[in-house]
């Protein structure tokens, strides 16, 4: 156990919803990372934030958006949703200082399916 | 800007017998290495990672990687394979100074058989 959590652990939609991604980043974490896994993609890195403001954007679709909140847990809000965004969606996490710092502890992930 | 290529999509073994999981990298700067472990509908482990010193890294679950960088390899090798082992491995690097954000391989699938 990684000590990051992520729910849900399964997500069934419909094209042109939008869900809510939600990650707890392990305890102390300020660093917390979005990645998309998709069988023609591989693992992607969509956006980081650490300590509530985004520090990196990677490749993230506009109709994606993420946010950390005050108590460190992290939220992916993805809208419009198409059929090729099925995809697992992990969340990482990783010290602010310290010897462990380019490190990332992942969460088991969120699988999204869009019909 | 960094790339990975594991050269082997899948790897077929048998239980008990030794594994060598192929990465190569490129980058222009110095670099951090890792080796990420991910089981059926979970998410990724680190097993080892690789950040200076001595070139031979040891990590768990009996793996083990050496870098070599004058042929940007980091190569991922276990002397007796488990059942238990079959899994989607990912090597991954990332810069020494900034974000460390890595750079992911499409991974390698071991396959063990028994």
């Amino acid at each position: 156990d990684s000590g990051v959590t992520q729910t849900p652990k399964h997500l069934i939609t419909a094209t042109g919803q939008r869900v809510t991604l939600r990650c707890s980043p392990r305890s102390g974490d300020l660093s917390v990372y979005w990645y998309q896994q998709s069988l023609d993609q591989g693992l992607q890195f969509l956006i980081q934030y650490y300590n509530g403001e985004e520090r990196a954007k990677g490749n993230i679709l506009e109709r994606f958006s993420a946010q950390q909140f005050p108590d460190l847990h992290s939220e992916l809000n993805l809208s419009s949703l198409e059929l090729g965004d099925s995809a697992l969606y992990f969340c990482a996490s990783s010290p602010a200082s310290g010897g462990s710092r380019e490190t990332q502890y992942f969460g088991p992930g969120t699988r999204l399916l869009v019909l | 800007a960094q790339s990975v290529t594991q050269l082997d999509s899948q790897v077929p073994v048998f239980e008990e017998a030794p594994v060598e999981l192929r990465c190569n990298y490129s980058s222009s700067v110095s670099v951090y290495l890792f080796w990420y472990v991910q089981y059926p509908n979970q998410g990724l482990q680190l097993l080892l990672k690789y950040l200076s010193g001595s070139t031979l890294v040891k990590g768990i679950n009996g793996f083990e990687a050496e870098f070599n960088k004058s042929q940007t390899s980091f190569h991922l090798r276990k002397p007796s394979v488990h059942i238990s082992d079959t899994a989607e491995y990912f090597c991954a690097v990332s810069d020494q100074r900034g974000s460390y954000i890595p750079t992911f391989g499409r991974g390698t699938s071991l396959i063990v058989h028994p």
